[in-house]
């Protein structure tokens, strides 16, 4: 079974600060790739998608990559702000279904 | 799109009774997923349909659950009975699947059921 580990599982910025989220698969055959993002009581938030052809997307200030060899995929966060703060899930799918990591809970301090 | 839509939004409950969980997908999305996300165990699969086939059910807790999708634009989640340890935030998400592979999920605002 596909494990999903994302790294740090919480980070406190102060505002304008650059950060990068981590997450990893143990079965790096990751056909799709998707990126969420979890405000407190809320759904999930699609914010990117790398597809199989593809290594990273972009979204405004969000950039996400994918190293296939690895099974590793970073989130890149420039200038941060505080309406940033939430929780930041990764999915991988590597067959009909993604895999979710625990998350990454991400506080911008302003 | 309005996009995914569940209901009810909250549903409180006691022991013993019986809850339903709707949910309408996407238009177009032929595939549809129910997960269940609890603070203990994050974010859990517990049924996707394609084509409004039930694939795999295998994430269902216990018989006590059970899922339906009778048409392509709406699906039902039943805990019957339910117990306090079913008490969670259900969501539902669709996606327009490529092959055999997932496509982009696309999540409802979910269902959060306390069981008292």
């Amino acid at each position: 079974k596909q494990e999903v580990t994302q790294i740090p599982a919480a980070l406190s910025v102060p505002e304008g600060e650059n950060l990068v989220l981590n997450c990893s698969f143990t079965d790096s055959a990751i056909y799709n790739l998707q990126w969420f993002r979890q405000d407190p009581g809320k759904g999930l938030t699609s914010l990117l998608l790398i597809q199989s052809s593809q290594r990273e997307q972009t979204s405004g200030r969000l950039n996400a990559s994918l190293d296939k060899s690895s099974g590793r995929s970073t989130l890149y966060i420039a200038a941060s702000q505080p309406g940033d703060s939430a929780t930041y899930l990764c999915a991988g799918d590597t067959g009909n279904q993604f895999y979710f990591g625990t998350g990454t809970s991400l506080t911008v301090i302003p | 799109d309005a996009g995914v839509i569940q209901s009810p939004r909250h549903e409180v409950t006691e022991m013993g009774q019986e809850v339903t969980l709707r949910c309408k997908p996407i238009s177009g999305h032929n595939s549809l997923f129910w997960y269940r996300q609890t603070m203990m165990r994050g974010l859990e699969l517990l049924i996707y349909f394609n084509n409004n086939v039930p694939i795999d059910d295998s994430g269902m807790p216990e018989d006590r659950f059970s899922a339906k999708m009778p048409n392509a634009s709406f699906s039902t989640l039943k805990i019957q009975p339910s117990e306090p340890r079913d008490s969670a935030v259900y969501f539902c998400a669709s996606s327009l699947g490529q092959g055999i592979h997932t496509g982009e999920l696309f999540f409802g605002e979910g269902s959060r059921l306390t069981v008292l």
